[in-house]
């Protein structure tokens, strides 16, 4: 079955600190790999996504990720977090093969301290 | 880019009451779109495909006769939750897809009194 694992339900980081949100899934097909990011009460943004090809994939706001195959791993990252970069973040993940439906992962609360 | 509307954006309703929420795509055509429920301090779960033209494809555990999807143009399906109970509040979210990617609607967030 396809799963999706994000282990830190919250995260707290400083200003200007950088930032590591994991994940690991569970697939059996060759994986599309998301990170959304969703602000209180609102619907979904897309923050960057794996296909195929250079497995660092730079998104927007400043965001990176890094697909590791061997560790079924697709880890978010920035180097600077700023107070705005507050929300939670989802993993995702999709296949062709599965018609495209995306499996999320249960989501890292990210709170910024001042 | 492309944008994808859901309306309402909130809805209070009375218990036993039906409920529709409208998922658009603005600016591009989707023959398939998808409908998520998102329950507080959750993830989101897929609740059915919709499929311009055709029935619906729901994942288990999902009621059918309960959760209405229409989609009847290239740019509009609908969900409708049909004898709305209280356990039904939550925050639907739709997505279509469009130029090989997937984009996700505002969300509306339902309320059954």
């Amino acid at each position: 079955a396809q799963s999706v694992t994000q282990p830190d339900i919250h995260i707290t980081v400083s200003e200007g600190a950088s930032l590591e949100l994991r994940c690991n899934y569970s697939y059996g097909a060759t994986p599309y790999l998301f990170w959304y990011v969703q602000s209180p009460g609102q619907g979904l943004q897309l923050l960057l996504k794996y296909f195929s090809g250079d497995t660092l994939v730079q998104g927007i706001k400043g965001f990176e990720a890094e697909f590791k195959r061997s560790q079924s791993s697709f880890n978010l990252r920035k180097p600077s977090v700023h107070w705005s970069d507050a929300a939670e973040y989802f993993c995702a993940v999709g296949a062709r093969e599965y018609g495209n439906k995306l499996v999320f992962g249960a989501g890292t609360i990210l709170r910024v301290k001042s | 880019g492309a944008v994808v509307s859901q309306h309402p954006s909130w809805v209070i309703c009375k218990s036993g009451t039906s409920v529709k929420i409208e998922c658009r795509s603005l600016d591009f055509q989707a023959t398939t779109m998808f409908w998520y429920r998102q329950f507080p301090k959750q993830s989101l779960m897929l609740m059915a495909t919709s499929n311009e033209g055709s029935k619906a494809t729901y994942e288990q555990g999902v009621e059918k006769d309960k959760f209405l999807i229409n989609h009847a143009s290239l740019t509009l399906s609908t969900l409708t939750v049909t004898s709305a109970h209280p356990e039904d509040s939550s925050f639907y979210i739709c997505s279509a897809k469009g130029n090989g990617e997937l984009f996700f609607g505002e969300g509306s967030r339902l309320t059954v009194l």
